[in-house]
């Protein structure tokens, strides 16, 4: 069964960092596309980063310059590197396998939370 | 940027009904369209893919479609486990979500 565990959330203040993992399992991290997806509390969601094939990734302008997608092939994993992190980046954070046909989202992780607060 | 309107923001339904849920797009997107459910406290799922195509799993009653710039899902007939947010995703450019729908027991 595929399935998708993140992990490395938690509280922590304005301008430091948080490496958020997303552990796979059913499927290689290295033949899908994978995306993070925040969603702060009581909002919508928000698409956040994307890996393609390869090296090639995407972010959203928000996110842009300081959050990082990367991912292990070796321990089937994807991280998402957040530095200067900021009081709106507080959200669940949600990873996500992406179909290449739309680019739709069909398996999902039931988040981590992050709380950037003083 | 593309930017997506979805409508209406809230949809008071009772069980039964048949209610329909629009997503429109600032520049056309083809059929790159995408449908997802949240409950609360839990992820979103997967309902329509490529504007009309319903995701493995998922009952009949939920239908998409639509191209260009405009779209719309339609629940045929309201089952209690459909009281949920719905959300519309363009994936053409820069991946992005609606803002999503609120389906609610009137």
């Amino acid at each position: 069964e595929e399935q998708l565990v993140e992990s490395g959330g938690g509280l922590i203040q304005p301008g430091e960092s948080l490496r958020l993992a997303c552990a796979v399992t059913g499927f290689s991290v290295n033949s899908f596309y994978l995306s993070w997806v925040r969603q702060a509390s009581g909002k919508g969601l928000e698409w956040v980063s994307v890996i393609y094939s390869g090296v090639r990734t995407s972010y959203a302008d928000s996110v842009k310059g300081r959050f990082t997608i990367s991912r292990d092939t070796s321990k089937n994993i994807l991280f998402l590197q957040m530095n200067s992190l900021r009081v709106e980046d507080t959200a669940i954070y949600y990873c996500a396998r992406v179909l290449d046909s739309f680019y739709h989202m069909d398996v999902w992780g039931k988040g981590t939370t992050v709380i950037v607060s003083s | 940027d593309i930017q997506m309107t979805q409508s209406p923001s809230s949809l008071p339904a009772s069980v039964g009904d048949s209610v329909t849920i629009t997503c429109r797009t600032s520049q056309s997107i083809s059929n790159y369209l995408n449908w997802y459910q949240q409950k609360p406290g839990k992820a979103p799922k997967l309902l329509i893919y490529g504007a009309s195509s319903l995701q493995s799993g998922v009952p009949s009653r939920f239908s998409g479609s639509g191209s260009g710039t405009d779209f719309t899902l339609t629940i045929s007939s309201l089952h209690p486990e459909d009281f949920a947010v719905y959300y519309c995703q363009q994936t053409y450019s820069g991946p992005a979500f609606g803002g999503g729908t609120k389906v609610e027991i009137k």
